[in-house]
């Protein structure tokens, strides 16, 4: 019983394709997030959803786009795929009661195994 | 323009002695930092943290340190252990529990 699952673990693709990454979480939490490791190994946060709102939206291309159908679930839909975007994607989740420090949110985020997007 | 800085890309480390992880971020309104552990083929897990009005959390062999006048923390771990190879991820709370990670840090710890 994953506490953060993503699937497919492994996409490998063509140029132009349109693929999605599917995320699921049972942990409860309210917030959702998606982060992309790149080849230079940082993880950049794209987008954040909290109880199916989006609250988070990074300077990401407009082929990117998420999908909340409920607050266990975010799911990330990529168009016309481009080489640029072969990355390792990790969704994560957390559950926040309030930004202020000391009232039990410390920025803990739990995250799933990561999905290795390649494009060819 | 990366506002969190792990300058170390790699550190090597006998079992049984200390392990020093260094941070350093530009940022002066982040309020919460964090460690996170990482093994191949899985995601982050969260190691501890701390906040930005102390200056020291323990917990069992790991120790964070905050420095903010110099804008720097680290993270302790004695004794380090063969299991504790790993990459490291220091990453910076500001608005929204958006977290900005810095690139990583592999500890091999030798046994």
């Amino acid at each position: 019983d994953t506490a953060v699952s993503q699937t497919p673990k492994y996409l490998v693709t063509q140029m132009g394709n349109d693929k999605s990454i599917k995320c699921e979480q049972n942990l409860g939490h309210d917030t959702m997030y998606w982060y992309k490791q790149d080849s230079k190994k940082f993880l950049k946060i794209m987008f954040s959803y909290n109880n199916k709102e989006l609250i988070i939206n990074e300077t990401v291309p407009n082929r990117f786009s998420p999908k909340s159908p409920d607050k266990a679930h975010l799911n990330l839909h990529i168009n016309s795929l481009e080489l640029g975007d072969s990355a390792v994607y990790f969704c994560a989740s957390s559950q926040d009661r309030t930004s202020r420090v000391g009232f039990g949110n410390t920025g803990e985020l739990f995250f799933g195994e990561g999905s290795r997007l390649t494009v060819l | 323009d990366q506002q969190v800085k792990q300058n170390s890309p790699s550190l090597s480390v006998q079992e049984g002695r200390i392990s020093i992880l260094n941070c350093d971020y530009t940022n002066s309104m982040f309020d919460y930092f964090l460690w996170y552990k990482k093994y191949p083929a899985e995601g982050p897990t969260f190691l501890i943290s701390i906040s930005s009005i102390k200056d020291k959390n323990e917990d069992g062999r790991f120790t964070v340190f905050l420095n903010k006048s110099a804008k720097h923390l680290s993270l302790h771990i004695v004794p380090s252990q063969p299991g504790d190879s790993a990459v490291y991820f220091c990453a910076a709370r500001e608005y929204g529990n958006k977290l900005v990670f810095g690139a990583g840090t592999i500890l091999r710890v030798k046994s």
